[in-house]
């Protein structure tokens, strides 16, 4: 099975701040990646898929980039409202599927 | 407005069986996998299962395979998780979710899965 490993486990960070979240897949997904924000209470809200490509009505101060084992989901300035748990997935569905989410990231804001 | 909303979790004792069910509603619902995601408290997320078109794909976490079922109704826009055995480690909020493998829009053609549409949930806790 595919693992997925995150850095870090939590940050705290100043509004306007640059921030960056590292994923790794233990063998290479291509570009199967996909990062998720999950607030408390709340279902996951899809930011980036393949690895790149921003969501339909995501901010563009999110953006992601990687390939093969090793990825980044960044936050080019920080809001209030990103204060939030993401989380990184593979969906590389051959075989067999797993689609293991990574352990996720708290980002706090300061 | 696209949307899919789950319903059906409760309290079970451990063994026992309880159905879920995800409504669909906003999209052409026999276009798409869809998928169930759990998230236990205070834990992370873990994708459960996931189910083609026309149900002849079904795919399941090692965890829960032989004790839960997916299966769709395309006539009525429903989603089922079928759960039995139902052990303390299956507590947890699950999602259900529209998945985009292989569908086309206008502008992109999605090859892997790509959980876009979620709904807000629903409880499932197994306890004596």
């Amino acid at each position: 099975d595919i693992q997925m490993t995150q850095s870090p486990s939590s940050l705290s960070a100043s509004v306007g701040d640059r921030v960056t979240i590292i994923c790794r897949a233990s063998q290479s997904i291509s570009s199967y990646l996909n990062w998720f924000q999950q607030k408390p209470g709340k279902a996951p809200r899809l930011l980036i898929y393949a690895a790149s490509t921003l969501q339909s009505g995501v901010p563009s101060r999110f953006s992601g980039s990687g390939f093969g084992t090793d990825f980044a989901l960044t936050i080019s300035t920080l809001k209030p409202e990103d204060s939030a748990t993401y989380y990184c997935q593979h969906s590389y569905n051959k075989p067999p599927p797993g689609f293991t989410f990574g352990p996720g990231t708290k980002v706090d804001i300061k | 407005e696209v949307q899919v909303m789950e319903s059906g979790g409760d309290l079970v004792q451990p063994g026992g069986s309880l159905r879920l069910s995800c409504a669909a509603s906003g999209f052409t619902f026999n276009n798409f996998w869809m998928t169930w995601v759990r998230q236990a408290p205070g834990k992370g997320l873990e994708w459960v299962a996931n189910i083609n078109q026309d149900e002849s794909e079904k795919n399941y976490v090692d965890s829960v395979k032989g004790r839960f079922t997916l299966s769709r109704d395309n006539a009525k826009n429903l989603l089922y998780l079928q759960m039995n055995d139902l052990r303390a480690e299956d507590t947890a909020v699950y999602y259900c979710a529209r998945d985009l493998r292989g569908y086309c829009s206008t502008t992109t053609c999605y090859t892997g899965d790509v959980f876009d549409v979620w709904g807000h949930g629903t409880m499932v806790t197994v306890s004596s």
